[in-house]
């Protein structure tokens, strides 16, 4: 079947660095992409979207990247701080699923001091 | 201010008893969903309403059903509960053929006596 899968399950980055959380999918009928960030206790809060006619988006120190030929989506943060520690997961939909959403399997995000 | 908000935040109940979880939202949204989440793990869609239109997942099991009395409101019953139901319990909303994502709630954590 097809999915969407994380590369890494587990980043550690030195507070101020950049961090890049990448993520596969492999279904090429996506046509809308969304991370989003999910603290311990807490539901996931969206981050960015990106749709597939794009391949960068940017937003408050954070930038998305889409490269369709490779089914790849990534999520950079800039100068990581401490409150970035979460669980990261990316998410797609697939057009003619409109309203469904494939998640990831989540990339924790430890911020170092 | 929340726009998806669920109570309990946390529920506890003994093995095979009824239980009863709600959603609330504030955005008019027309698609209410409910997931599960494990620990360490991605979300996984059980249903979702689109409007009063009940829409299961295949491999959701028949312990769980749902209700939607109006716009706002969704509810998740668990007619008897497990050990393997004990998971936090994701609501979230959408509204169909935009290219917004979902908002979640914060959860209701299960615990199974």
């Amino acid at each position: 079947g097809e999915s969407v899968g994380l590369h890494l399950p587990t980043l550690s980055v030195q507070e101020g660095d950049n961090s890049i959380i990448n993520c596969a999918y492999s279904n090429s009928a996506s046509d809308y992409f969304i991370w989003y960030k999910q603290e311990s206790g807490k539901g996931p809060q969206f981050i960015i979207d990106i749709r597939s006619n794009m391949d960068k988006r940017q937003g408050q120190r954070v930038t998305v990247l889409l490269n369709k030929t490779v089914k790849h989506l990534s999520l950079q943060i800039a100068a990581t701080q401490p409150g970035d520690s979460a669980v990261y997961f990316c998410a797609e939909r697939t057009r003619g699923s409109a309203r469904q959403l494939t998640f990831g399997s989540g990339t924790q995000l430890t911020v170092l001091p | 201010d929340a726009m998806v908000i669920q109570n309990p935040r946390y529920q506890v109940t003994q093995f095979g008893k009824p239980v009863t979880l709600s959603c609330s939202q504030t955005l008019n949204h027309n698609v209410m969903y409910w997931y599960q989440q494990k620990s360490s793990q991605a979300p996984k869609l059980l249903f979702h309403y689109y409007d009063k239109d009940f829409n299961n997942e295949a491999d959701t099991p028949d312990n769980f059903q749902s209700r939607r009395p109006n716009t706002s409101f969704c509810f998740l019953d668990i007619r008897s509960p497990g050990l393997g139901d004990a998971a936090m319990y994701l609501c979230a909303t959408g509204q169909d053929n935009s290219n917004q994502p979902q908002h979640f709630g914060d959860g209701t954590r299960l615990s199974i006596l």
